[in-house]
């Protein structure tokens, strides 16, 4: 099975300032096509979770342009550039390599 | 646009069957797959299982012995059972469509890109 960290487990941010998520899986995600099968959601307060971020990089249709998702090895990043108010929720990053396994959240608060 | 909706009873005994339907409205179920994805209250986000239109499945490896999703083409819904729930099979619900996003060779990237509001169930005597 493939297991999903993240952290940290909470993140206090200052609106305007960028943020960073990390998230490691415990063996590979590059599938044989090349590709990264990682996503990232985020779930606000009281909200269904949405999709932000497939394939490691890719914004999914309507997320503004401040969130970015990044690769290296098994570290994966998501990054916030410059943050909102309304950012503020849990950030989960999931594998769909193997049927699928989400990370432990990570929570985004303002300061 | 697509719009998924949970329903099922709220309360379910321990030992017994945990059922669930998600309707989908605003457009069909056909040439897709559709999630199930469940939270334990104040904990993180778990994959139950998907479906395909066709009925192929695939489920969550710790959840499989007890686990069954159906799809209904004609009522537009899919379905979930889970037997011999315990107190931690208590969580809020959600369905998801597993959309086409990304041309990858002969074929697609998919990814939850539709939720439902989630429905509660709690395991309970």
């Amino acid at each position: 099975d493939i297991v999903m960290t993240q952290s940290p487990l909470s993140l206090p941010v200052t609106p305007g300032e960028p943020a960073s998520i990390s998230c490691r899986s415990s063996q590979s995600l590059l599938h044989s096509n090349g590709y990264i099968y990682l996503d990232w959601y985020l779930q606000k307060p009281g909200q269904s979770p949405q999709l932000l971020i497939y394939l490691g990089s890719y914004r999914a249709s309507g997320v503004p342009d401040r969130f970015s998702g990044s690769v290296s090895g098994t570290d994966f990043t998501l990054k916030i550039n410059r943050v909102e108010a309304e950012d503020v929720g849990v950030y989960y990053c999931m594998q769909s390599l193997q049927t699928r396994s989400f990370g432990g959240g990570t929570k985004v608060e303002i300061k | 646009q697509v719009q998924l909706q949970e329903s099922g009873p709220g309360l379910v005994k321990p030992s017994e069957t945990l059922s669930l339907t998600c309707t989908v409205s605003g457009g069909s179920i056909s040439g897709h797959y559709w999630s199930w994805i469940r939270q334990p209250p104040g904990k993180g986000l778990e994959w139950i299982g998907y479906i395909y239109y066709t009925g192929i499945t695939n489920y969550n490896p710790s959840l499989m012995s007890r686990l069954s999703i159906s799809v209904d083409t004609v009522k537009n819904q899919f379905s979930l059972k889970l037997t011999s729930v315990t107190a931690a099979d208590t969580a809020v619900y959600y369905c998801a469509r597993v959309n086409r996003l990304l041309p990858i060779l002969n074929y697609y990237y998919h990814a939850m890109d539709v939720w439902g509001q989630g429905t509660t169930v709690t395991v309970s005597s």
